[in-house]
């Protein structure tokens, strides 16, 4: 069975400046697809970024890139020059294309950014 | 588009009371899902549904927890009877099965409280 970990429960950072938020996984397929949503305090689930297992090059959407190491089944999420409205809770998930779709989430983080 | 609809957005109901939510996917979306929120377990899967069909219904607790979709516009969650541990917010998800990757597109959740 997939699992996914994310080992920070919380993280701060300070406006304009750089964080990364760690996310591992465990799984025996080789093709597969990774991503991090964000839940604000709205609730409402948000895709950030999205990565395919079958392709090397890193994810980059505007200030969210990941680094995504297969061999090692790590996938971190940077967000550079954090603003206000990143604060929230963020997910990394795993989706195994060949099965039914579903995602499997990680625990979460919970990013504060303060100004 | 509107998005998935969710209704009730928050729900307080007693032990023992039957407690129905429903969801409206996206027009031409033919794969629903549902998810639960916790602090205890995070979000998991409750049980997918393809072309009104149940695929997977591995994640629903126990038989208290029944879910259907009569159409491919409509589809419910219903607890009966509900308990406290039962509180949490439930989403519900929908995505256009075309193969491979398919962008699960969440609703605004529902809040439910059972006291």
């Amino acid at each position: 069975a997939q699992t996914v970990t994310q080992s920070q429960p919380e993280m701060s950072v300070q406006e304009a400046e750089t964080v990364t938020l760690s996310c591992t996984y465990d799984t025996s397929e080789n093709n597969y697809y990774l991503f991090w949503y964000k839940q604000p305090p709205s609730r409402q689930m948000i895709l950030v970024i999205r990565q395919e297992a079958y392709k090397q090059q890193n994810a980059t959407e505007n200030r969210f890139s990941v680094n995504f190491q297969k061999a090692a089944k790590s996938f971190s999420l940077k967000i550079s020059d954090s603003q206000l409205g990143d604060t929230a809770m963020y997910f990394c998930a795993f989706m195994n294309p060949l099965g039914t779709d579903k995602l499997i989430f990680g625990t979460g983080t919970r990013l504060q950014v303060f100004p | 588009d509107a998005g998935v609809i969710q209704s009730p957005r928050h729900e307080v109901t007693e032990m023992g009371q039957e407690v129905t939510l429903r969801c409206k996917p996206i027009s031409g979306h033919n794969s629903l899902f549902w998810y639960r929120q916790t602090m205890m377990r995070g979000l998991e899967l409750l049980i997918y549904f393809n072309n009104n069909v149940p695929i997977d219904d591995s994640g629903m607790p126990e038989d208290r927890f029944s879910a259907k979709m009569p159409n491919a516009s409509f589809s419910t969650l219903k607890i009966q009877p509900s308990e406290p541990r039962d509180s949490a917010v439930y989403f519900c998800a929908s995505s256009h099965d075309r193969g491979g990757y398919n962008e699960q597109f969440f609703g605004p959740g529902t809040r439910l409280t059972v006291l």
